[in-house]
């Protein structure tokens, strides 16, 4: 594709919901990590696949969260009982090359408010 | 554990002027650091990437400079625009951690008429 598309771009839900969000990183990249935005702060990361593998889940906060990238192309992640505190945007972004050794593209991010 | 810091956290200047914006980071085992613009409710865009073994890059407008040794980086905008608008983000990737980027919490740069 032309670039990252994510979906939902804006998702609420109730506190103890399951939500999955996903990404289409552009076609061929062998690199997709995620990472978490909260509001007035950078980015902190989440997890990151090498096609299918995930190689890096160390900064997942807990085991609610999970991710997959099962074809090694579109990516989900799934925050089941969500909680107040993982409202946040959630961005994902693609490399062409392993790890992030080269310019990274993002998507826009899903914006996740848990009430 | 690296940490990333970004002053000022905003700034605001006339268009026309000339302006640099400071990145320092903890720990100068990079393998690469990289500097992002963000406007409002969208994505991360790439600006520009300097890896360890340079010392600038540029592109356009922008410069960008990086002192290991100090664990510092500057984003320097010659001839600020309105449209530079946005928030700017450094991110460093370490050596022994090359699959993650970790962020400074950003400067708000704004440029009036």
């Amino acid at each position: 594709g032309a670039g990252v598309s994510q979906s939902p771009r804006y998702k609420v839900a109730k506190r103890g919901q399951d939500v999955a969000l996903r990404c289409d990183p552009i076609s061929g990249h062998v690199s997709l990590f995620w990472y978490q935005q909260a509001l007035g702060q950078g980015p902190e990361f989440l997890t990151y696949f090498q096609n299918e593998a995930q190689l890096d889940k160390s900064g997942l906060p807990s085991d609610r969260f999970f991710a997959e990238r099962p074809e090694g192309s579109v990516s989900t992640l799934k925050i089941q009982r969500t909680q107040q505190e993982d409202s946040a945007v959630y961005l994902c972004a693609s490399t062409l090359p392993r790890f992030v050794t080269g310019e990274l593209f993002f998507g826009e991010g899903s914006r996740l408010t848990v009430l | 554990k690296q940490e990333v810091t970004q002053i000022p956290a905003a700034l605001s200047v006339p268009e026309g002027e000339n302006l640099v914006l400071n990145c320092s980071f903890t720990d100068s085992a990079i393998y690469n650091l990289q500097w992002f613009r963000q406007d409002p409710g969208k994505g991360l865009t790439s600006l520009l990437l300097i890896q360890s073994s340079q010392r600038e890059q540029t592109s356009g407008r922008l410069n960008a400079s990086l002192d290991k040794s100090s664990g510092r980086s500057t984003l320097y905008i010659a001839a600020s625009q309105p449209g530079d608008s946005a928030t700017y983000l450094c991110a460093a990737v370490n050596t022994g951690t090359a699959s993650k980027l970790t962020f400074g919490t950003g400067t708000r740069l704004q440029v009036t008429l």
